[in-house]
């Protein structure tokens, strides 16, 4: 089976950096996506990583190393608007090619 | 504007009811997802469709059924033998084709479903 774990809570201030860790187990795998949902909206996506690397997009960057199954979402320069859940998503050939969405990580911008 | 339409917002249900949920998109996109989320969890998937007139059971799939008889049209019916239907249900559309922004899933704004 498939399992990704990620921490279900991260509380910061404005203007610090938060790391959101997401580890996978899986087989075939292709890549790692994120998506930021606010509350009671629809997830909007932020990145996808299928090369182990870090991907910058402007104050969020995404990280992945394939050989530790292991990626990160890098959220920089917080800002109130940026209180949301944070969710990794694993894409792979043990489940039909279709995303495996993790449990999500709350993560509470304070003033 | 091009995006992805659920309907209604909030749905009740009564006990033995059949309720259908709608989805609609304009992006032209060929595959389309039904999710399931409860509160403070990720999202499951109900059922998805790669191609019109096809599609197959998710993790989920007890309970529900779907119809793709157009390329812009998924509607879900949560049936009466889903026993514990109340949650957020939510619809998403995908590209075709590789390549990394193929990759992006764009979800409609929900339907929370909830049992009288």
């Amino acid at each position: 089976g498939q399992s990704l774990e990620q921490p279900s809570e991260v509380t910061a201030v404005e203007g610090a950096i938060v790391q959101i860790n997401c580890t996978y187990q899986t087989s075939g795998f292709y890549g790692l996506s994120w998506y930021q949902q606010h509350d009671g909206g629809a997830p909007t996506f932020l990145s996808y990583n299928a090369l182990d690397g870090l991907e910058e997009t402007g104050r969020f960057s995404s990280f992945l190393s394939r050989s530790d199954s292991y990626g990160y979402l890098l959220l920089q320069e917080l800002q109130m608007k940026d209180s949301a859940s944070y969710f990794c998503a694993v894409k792979a050939e043990a489940a039909g090619n279709k995303l495996t969405f993790g449990g999500g990580t709350r993560v509470l911008v304070k003033p | 504007d091009g995006g992805i339409t659920q309907s209604p917002k909030y749905l009740f249900r009564k006990e033995g009811q059949n309720v259908t949920l709608s989805c609609e998109q304009n992006l032209n996109h060929d595959a389309m997802y039904w999710y399931r989320q409860d509160p403070g969890q990720g999202l499951r998937l109900i059922y998805y469709s790669q191609i019109v007139n096809d599609f197959q059971k998710g993790d989920i799939a007890e309970g529900y059924s779907v119809s793709r008889e157009k390329k812009e049209s998924f509607p879900l019916t949560v049936t009466s033998a889903q026993k514990n239907p109340t949650a957020f249900y939510l619809c998403a559309s995908q590209a075709g084709g590789g390549g990394v922004s193929n990759e992006k899933l764009f979800f409609g704004s929900g339907t929370q479903l909830s049992v009288l």
